[in-house]
């Protein structure tokens, strides 16, 4: 297995456009999650999927965003009608159920101009 | 809620140091807790992790205690590489249900730079 997988790595979007990353996880991991990170901070939590059911939400996500995760394997992030705050690092990361460890994707990078 | 305090960098150490990068938490509960790191261009790897009391994490020379009674979860390591140059972050997991994995609280990170 290659780990998490995220897509694309780097997306410069204009203002007001809608964007999606796609975040493939761990085969036989059942939780993924997604985060945001803007620089110099870490990680803020946004939401997280247990098999295809999304169990939890950050009050981070506005209704602009929306995460999907239809067959309980790959997930997808979109945002709707970007801004400049938008700007940030998002990261997807699996679990298996037990496990307390996570293993993150090397995250897409988005900027919005 | 959940938060974790790190403290604040860039530590600049010369090879063979000793690191100490403290990290304090708030939680409700029995959280587990976590190191993470992230190299340059790279993604977040787990470091090492403790999941109740008194438990030690250790991998690569990194070593962590699970401190309750004063809320900690230190990182040290004895002598330090020019390898370890990385982001550090602490975190906890907040675990609503026992033994299942929950979300992560990051800290902000510490930047750590290690030199010739």
């Amino acid at each position: 297995d290659t780990g998490v997988s995220q897509d694309p790595r780097h997306k410069i979007t204009k203002r007001g456009q809608n964007v999606t990353f796609r975040c493939d996880p761990i085969s036989e991991h059942n939780r993924l999650y997604w985060y945001r990170q803007t620089l110099g901070q870490g990680p803020e939590f946004l939401t997280y999927f247990q098999n295809e059911a999304q169990l939890e939400k950050s009050r981070l996500l506005s209704d602009r965003f929306s995460a999907e995760r239809p067959k309980g394997s790959f997930s997808t992030l979109e945002i709707q009608r970007t801004e400049q705050g938008d700007s940030a690092m998002y990261l997807c990361a699996s679990s298996f159920g037990t496990d307390y460890g996570y293993t993150f994707g090397s995250g897409t990078r988005l900027t919005v101009v | 809620g959940d938060s974790v305090t790190q403290m604040e960098g860039p530590v600049t150490l010369s090879e063979e140091a000793f690191l100490t990068i403290n990290c304090t938490y708030t939680a409700t509960g029995y959280p587990s807790l976590f190191w993470y790191v992230q190299y340059p261009g790279e993604g977040l790897q787990l470091l090492l992790k403790a999941t109740k009391a008194d438990d030690k994490g250790s991998n690569k020379g990194f070593e962590a205690t699970y401190r309750k009674e004063t809320t900690s979860f230190h990182l040290e390591k004895g002598s330090v590489q020019v390898s370890d140059s990385a982001v550090y972050f602490c975190a906890l997991s907040d675990e609503k249900t026992a033994g299942t994995a929950s979300k992560l609280t990051f800290g902000t990170g510490t930047r750590l730079q290690v030199t010739l």
